[in-house]
C-alpha cells in the first residue's frame, strides 16, 4: 500500500516561496501513475494544483501556472511542490496524491508576516 | 478555469437515496469520461469513491454509483448511512488539467 507524507514549513511570508515535499513509501515514484498536489483553503473547497508522471512534463492549474513548479526526485522517491510570490490566498491545507487513490494526510501552510 | 457547479448541500434520512449533481461544460465533464468523486470528512484526506464516471475503487461499497449525461455528472448514494455524512467533490479532466467542483455537504438527518 502506497503511503504519502507531506512536509515543509508551516509558515511562509508574503511574497516568499512555498516549498513542500511528499515522501513516497510502499511504492515507486517511477511507477506509471500520476503524482499530484491538491489544496484546500480554510473553509473552502478543493483546488487541483497540478500533476506529473515520471518521465513526463508536469501540467498545472491554469490559474496557478505562472507560480507553480512540480517535480519528482527519483533518488529520494519523493514529489515536490514550489509556489512563488505567495499571498494570504495561498494559505491552505496542501495534499499530495497518487493516482487520486492514495493521499497524504496533508500539511497546513499559512502565509503571514 | 471555473469550478464545476455542485449544490451547496443535500440531505436525506438513513436508508434513503440522494443524488449530487456536478455540472460543467463540453470542455470538461461533457468532453471526457474522466469524472471522479471524492468524499471528504473534516480533518481527513479526500477519499476516492468513483472514477472514470462509473467505476469503483476497491473497497468502496456499491451503494455509491456514478453516471453522466451531457455536461452533468451525478453521484447517487443509496441506503444512506450516518457515516456517509461528509463533503463530496466531483473532479473532471478538462483537456490538460483537472478541475474540482465547489463541493456539496451531505447531511444525514
Amino acid at each position: 500500500q502506497v503511503q504519502l507524507q507531506e512536509s515543509g514549513p508551516g509558515l511562509v511570508k508574503p511574497s516568499g516561496t512555498l516549498s513542500l515535499t511528499c515522501a513516497v513509501s510502499g511504492g515507486s515514484i517511477i511507477s506509471s501513475t500520476s503524482w499530484s498536489w491538491v489544496r484546500q483553503p480554510p473553509g473552502k473547497g478543493l483546488e487541483w494544483i497540478g500533476e506529473i508522471y515520471h518521465g513526463g512534463s508536469p501540467t498545472y492549474n491554469p490559474s496557478l501556472k505562472s507560480r507553480v513548479t512540480i517535480s519528482v526526485d527519483t533518488f529520494k522517491n519523493q514529489l515536490s511542490l514550489r509556489v512563488t510570490s505567495v499571498t494570504a490566498a495561498d494559505t491552505a491545507m496542501y495534499y499530495c496524491a497518487s493516482g487520486g487513490l492514495y493521499w497524504g494526510r496533508g500539511t497546513l501552510v499559512t502565509v503571514s508576516s | 478555469q471555473s469550478a464545476l457547479t455542485q449544490p451547496r448541500s443535500v440531505s436525506g434520512s438513513p436508508g434513503q437515496s440522494v443524488t449530487i449533481s456536478c455540472t460543467g461544460t463540453s470542455s470538461d465533464v461533457g468532453g471526457y469520461n474522466y469524472v471522479s468523486w471524492y468524499q471528504k470528512h473534516p480533518g481527513k484526506a479526500p477519499k476516492l469513491m468513483i472514477y472514470d464516471v462509473t467505476k469503483w475503487p476497491s473497497g468502496v461499497p456499491d451503494r455509491f454509483s456514478g453516471s453522466k449525461s451531457g455536461n452533468t455528472a451525478s453521484l447517487t448514494i443509496s441506503g444512506l448511512q450516518a457515516e456517509d455524512e461528509a463533503d463530496y467533490y466531483c473532479c473532471s479532466y478538462a483537456g490538460s488539467f483537472w478541475v474540482f467542483g465547489g463541493g456539496t455537504k451531505l447531511t444525514v438527518l
